[in-house]
């Protein structure tokens, strides 16, 4: 079965540090990958994606997120985080996009 | 080009009512997928429709959830006898083809509240 683990709920950094939140998959077959933010009260907006080649992906808003397939990860990362970065962030697997609890991201000044 | 657009953006049911929430999907996308987020949680998968066909619908509640995409029109997310546990919001995304090889854009959401 097609399953997303994010293990952490809640990630607070400091305005400008480095930022990496983790998504962990369970996929029967090499997994259609997504990161999506949500902003409060707002839909979701995709922010990178994988299908297949390099396994470093770049995405939008200064993301990146890197596809390993001997630890099932699709983590995600920007070098340097702005406060409008503060949002939900979902990772998802699958053509039908199975979701992930999601990492509320807090950004201090 | 519109973006998704799900309607109504809130929408109040008493219990024991039924509830229609609608998803008109971006021009020239025939690829439909329904999520309904619980407060403070993540997006459940529902349902995954192709113009007139359920292709995934292992997300769904066996009984009092139906969803349609017709040939014409918007798709259905229909939730009869609805009871509190149904309140949360639901969010439909489109894409012009699957998901593995187009981008799926995400509507607004409706918000049902169930009093």
């Amino acid at each position: 079965a097609q399953s997303v683990t994010q293990p952490d709920i809640h990630i607070t950094v400091s305005e400008g540090a480095s930022l990496e939140l983790r998504c962990n998959y369970s996929y029967g077959a090499t997994p259609y990958l997504f990161w999506y933010v949500q902003s409060p009260g707002q839909g979701l907006q995709l922010l990178l994606k994988y299908f297949s080649g390099d396994t470093l992906v770049q995405g939008i808003k200064g993301f990146e997120a890197e596809f390993k397939r001997s630890q099932s990860s699709f983590n995600l990362r920007k070098p340097s985080v702005h406060w409008s970065d503060a949002a939900e962030y979902f990772c998802a697997v699958g053509a039908a996009m199975r979701f992930g609890a999601g990492t509320r991201l807090t950004v201090k000044p | 080009n519109a973006g998704v657009m799900q309607n109504p953006r809130h929408l109040v049911r008493r219990r024991g009512q039924e509830a229609r929430l609608r998803c008109s999907p971006m021009k020239g996308h025939s690829h439909v997928y329904w999520y309904r987020q619980l407060p403070e949680e993540g997006l459940k998968f529902m349902v995954y429709l192709q113009k007139e066909n359920i292709i995934d619908e292992s997300g769904m509640p066996k009984e009092r959830f139906s969803a349609e995409f017709p040939k014409e029109g918007p798709s259905i997310l229909r939730i009869q006898q609805v009871v509190r546990g149904d309140s949360a919001a639901y969010f439909c995304a489109s894409s012009p083809r699957g998901t593995g090889v187009a981008e799926a854009f995400f509507g607004q959401g409706t918000r049902l509240t169930v009093v």
